[in-house]
């Protein structure tokens, strides 16, 4: 079946380090890549998505690119924050089913700290 | 907008007894979701609902889960009864379209 699989946290950096989190899939169709960010006691939220190979999702500093040959779609940011702290989720969703509306698959989440 | 809300927050309870959530989606969106959190561990979708109708229900543990949505609106899943390894965050979602919106889900403890 589908699946996602992400590096371990947690990851430890300081501010204005450069970051990245590896996330590479499997799945039998063409799915959309998503990244979500669950900051401390709060809930998920959608921080970028990327529907078809190639495509770069973007927001708040962060980047993703949806890589097809790797089965990749890793996140970066150039300088993190304090802020950034959190919990950080890969996940995609299938389309082979033609919905819009399909469900999530998770990887297990890479944890984020940033230091002053 | 009002985004997803879920009751109650929090929930301990001892083995064996019952327990139910509570979710109401953002106003208008058809499909609802419900995932289990285990610690440590990514969300792992429960049900699906598309109105009041079930879409995916394929990784619910029938003989201890159940969850409705009578009027295509709000939903509850229940657990009867419990066992330790349902100590978990319990994720309501919603969707118009191709962005899921999550609740701050009910985070279960169970002794």
């Amino acid at each position: 079946g589908d699946s996602v699989t992400q590096m371990e946290g947690p990851v430890t950096l300081s501010e204005e380090a450069f970051l990245t989190i590896n996330c590479t899939y499997t799945a039998t169709g063409y799915p959309s890549l998503f990244w979500y960010v669950q900051y401390p006691g709060e809930g998920l939220q959608l921080l970028l998505k990327a529907t078809k190979a190639d495509d770069k999702g973007s927001n708040k500093g962060f980047e993703a690119t949806y890589r097809k040959e790797t089965t990749s779609f890793h996140l970066e940011k150039g300088s993190v924050q304090v802020s950034d702290s959190a919990v950080y989720f890969c996940a995609l969703s299938d389309h082979n089913t033609g919905g819009a509306t399909n469900k999530l698959i998770f990887g297990t989440g890479t944890l984020l700290a940033v230091q002053p | 907008e009002a985004g997803v809300a879920q009751s109650p927050r929090y929930k301990i309870i001892e083995k064996r007894q019952s327990v139910a959530f509570w979710c109401n989606p953002i106003s208008g969106h058809a499909t609802l979701y419900w995932y289990q959190q285990i610690l440590g561990q990514g969300p792992k979708l429960l049900i699906q609902f598309q109105n009041n109708g079930v879409v995916d229900d394929s990784q619910l543990p029938k003989d201890r889960f159940s969850a409705e949505r009578l009027k295509g609106v709000d939903s509850t899943l229940k657990i009867q009864p419990a066992k330790l390894e349902d100590s978990a965050v319990y994720l309501c979602a919603s969707t118009g379209g191709r962005e899921q919106f999550f609740g701050p889900g009910t985070r279960l403890t169970v002794l």
